[in-house]
């Protein structure tokens, strides 16, 4: 397992057009996390999952958007009719649920979305 | 809401110079902050979180609850430190990330 990753890495895609990304995230973790990171900012939380329950999601996350993690394993991040604003890196990350409060995220490499 | 401050966007030291990247939140409970790390063609990775109170490659950071602060320190750079930093506060459902530090250690 050589940690989580992402597909595909760069995607350039016209507007109106939709996309579709993969995360696949470590192995036995149960946790995965969308981000976007837009130049010069840190990373924004877009949605949680806990197995296959998406458990929470950010008021960034309009109603354009749509994630799954059907079988609690890879998730899709789906993006219908893009828009040039959606341009930006989306990471995905993934986590260990234990006792603890908060466990470490591990992020992929993440997926340049070019939206021309 | 939650919210993360990194003033500086671009931080330059010289190698053996102490360095000091600024972090403020703004949160009324108890707050859990970490730093996280992105090396040059490198995935972002955990640095250091305030609850383990550990020196990660002689960095350290201290939670003043007073300042609302979390500054991250290291003594003596090295090249090796340049990197993007990143404060943020979280809990196991999502991070709130600052907006980075670009830290750059000339020789």
């Amino acid at each position: 397992d050589t940690g989580v990753s992402q597909n595909p890495r760069h995607k350039i895609t016209k507007r109106g057009q939709n996309v579709t990304f993969r995360c696949d995230p470590i192995s036995e973790h149960n946790r995965l996390y969308w981000y976007r990171q837009t130049l010069g900012q840190g990373p924004e939380f877009l949605t949680y999952f806990q197995n296959e329950a998406q458990l929470e999601k950010s008021r960034l996350l309009s109603d354009r958007f749509s994630a799954e993690r059907p079988k609690g394993s890879f998730s899709t991040l789906e993006i219908q009719r893009t828009e040039q604003g959606d341009s930006a890196m989306y990471l995905c990350a993934s986590s260990l649920k234990t006792g603890k409060s908060y466990n470490e995220q591990f992020f992929g490499p993440g997926t340049r979305l070019t939206v021309l | 809401a939650q919210r993360v401050t990194q003033p500086e966007k671009l931080l330059s030291v010289f190698k053996g110079a102490p360095v000091e990247l600024k972090c403020n939140y703004s949160y009324s409970g108890s707050p859990e902050l970490f730093w996280y790390v992105q090396y040059s063609r490198q995935r972002l990775q955990l640095l250091l979180r305030h609850i383990s109170r550990e020196s990660i490659k002689g960095f350290t950071a201290d939670l003043n609850k007073g300042e609302t602060s979390f500054h991250l320190k290291k003594p003596f750079a090295q090249e090796e430190d340049s990197a993007m930093y990143y404060c943020a506060h979280g809990s196991a459902r999502q991070l709130t990330f600052g907006s980075g530090t670009q830290l750059t250690v000339l020789p």
